[in-house]
């Protein structure tokens, strides 16, 4: 069954530097997503991308937060200069389309360190 | 904005029992789409079970289903025949439908399941 994978599992960087978190979504969804879980919350929304832009986002997803499809296969959260507070887990979710009942599938998330 | 309201932070059931989480929501949408999600210790988010707003029959998946009331925004998932691979975080989430919003998530309950 395809499945939405996320690498890398674990990562860990200094406060001020800049991290990518990387996605290749199921590969005939159109719709991408970040969402953000910090330890013991619940998970919330960043943003959506379809057709090469943003659909959606929050309130969360300022300057310092950019997503890319640079190729026909990844998708990709970059955070310029991380802050203690981006310390969380980051899911990637697809799915076939943004409208209607179509589901969303996360990957297995990465979980983002700041020191 | 949408509210997803999950008032239980832990429930307990033997194995083998019924349990039902609860999840109440707010909206002024007359489309949207409501989903629970299983998060076991691994974090991953499965998708457990999904309803369209616009279907008065509930959904039910295996030994999985939901009781949608509509008119109270209520939908709480029951889960028969407790398992011990059922113990996991459960998050209610909503989604507006025609569009590529993201998910709204309640804050999760956590499923014990006593051997």
């Amino acid at each position: 069954e395809p499945e939405v994978t996320q690498t890398p599992s674990h990562q860990v960087t200094q406060m001020g530097q800049e991290v990518i978190l990387r996605c290749v979504p199921i590969s005939n969804h159109l719709y991408f997503y970040w969402y953000r879980q910090i330890l013991g919350q619940k998970v919330e929304f960043l943003v959506s991308f379809y057709n090469n832009e943003i659909s959606e986002k929050s309130e969360i997803f300022d300057d310092q937060f950019s997503v890319e499809r640079p190729d026909g296969s990844n998708f990709t959260l970059k955070i310029r200069s991380t802050k203690l507070e981006d310390s969380a887990m980051y899911f990637c979710a697809s799915s076939p389309e943004g409208g209607g009942p179509d589901t969303q599938y996360f990957g297995p998330g990465t979980r983002l360190t700041v020191l | 904005a949408q509210t997803v309201t999950q008032s239980q932070p832990e429930m307990s059931v033997q194995e083998a029992e019924t349990v039902t989480l609860s999840c109440t929501y707010d909206t002024s949408e007359s489309d949207y789409y409501l989903f629970w999600y299983k998060q076991p210790p691994s974090r991953q988010m499965i998708l457990v079970i999904r309803q369209e707003a616009y279907k008065q029959q509930n959904a039910t998946e295996n030994r999985f289903s939901v009781n949608f009331q509509k008119a109270a925004k209520s939908f709480s998932l029951k889960i028969s025949d407790s398992q011990l691979g059922d113990a996991a975080m459960y998050f209610c989430a909503y989604k507006p439908g025609g569009g590529a919003d993201g998910l709204t998530f309640g804050k999760g309950t956590h499923l014990i399941i006593q051997p």
